[in-house]
């Protein structure tokens, strides 16, 4: 299994309170992305980060930030939470990203459940 | 029009069936087209991977792909309980893998029944 550990796995907060969301890989792989996945429209885009400091919004990055420091990490912020926000959040990583050429493969982490209320 | 349509399911099959899952897509500038399976409450990983019209097969696993018709399927052959899980179909216009460009389907939940 690739070396990827999203923290918190679950966490249950209150609209309007600031939330972050955190993922380390061990793999030393360059990409790394947020995507949520909700029930009837699977797995949408946040942010992505192409290198330390080098990060780029998806499909669905309003009311989301990025921050990458160091190769291993991947912090997804939400400054002020929304009951819309509710969702599953995964991590995924890949050696190679866009046209770089590469397997097209994309690992994913276990998943980061948030509920807010 | 979505740009990969996906039937949710559930789709429910005794086991030893041939299970045929399915995407059509609406860019005819995809060329590399991947399905992911995820079990409950785990990340989605790689099963197939594909590249322009074919089939490609791996084990119990067969991936076709007819560009012409811009419609992709998974089949199952000999399904077990432990393929229960969802099957997310990904496409993209780009060799390199990553996300960009990605497009995935919503997924189909697919149960085996022993």
């Amino acid at each position: 299994d690739a070396g990827i550990t999203q923290s918190p796995r679950h966490k249950v907060t209150e609209t309007g309170t600031p939330v972050t969301l955190r993922c380390h890989q061990t793999e030393n792989h360059r990409y790394m992305y947020w995507y949520r996945q909700d029930p009837g429209h699977g797995l949408r885009l946040i942010h992505y980060s192409y290198g330390v400091k080098d990060t780029d919004k998806g499909e669905v990055s309003d009311g989301y930030s990025v921050s990458r420091s160091k190769t291993e990490d991947f912090l997804l912020t939400l400054e002020s939470a929304t009951s819309s926000q509710t969702s599953v959040y995964f991590c995924a990583i890949s050696e190679n990203g866009g046209r770089a050429g590469g397997t097209g493969e994309l690992f994913f982490g276990e998943g980061s459940r948030l509920t807010v209320l | 029009q979505k740009e990969v349509e996906q039937d949710p399911g559930p789709l429910s099959v005794p086991e030893g069936a041939i299970v045929s899952l399915n995407c059509t897509y609406s860019n005819s500038a995809f060329q590399y087209f991947m399905w992911y399976r995820q079990y409950s409450r785990k990340g989605p990983e790689l099963l197939m991977y594909t590249y322009s019209s074919g089939n490609k097969e791996d084990g119990r696993f067969t991936a076709q792909v007819d560009k012409s018709s811009k419609y992709i399927s998974l089949f199952i052959r000999d399904s077990q309980p432990s393929d229960s899980a969802t099957y997310l179909c990904a496409m993209s216009m780009y060799s390199g893998g990553g996300a960009d460009g990605l497009t995935f389907g919503k997924g189909t939940h697919l149960i085996i029944q022993p």
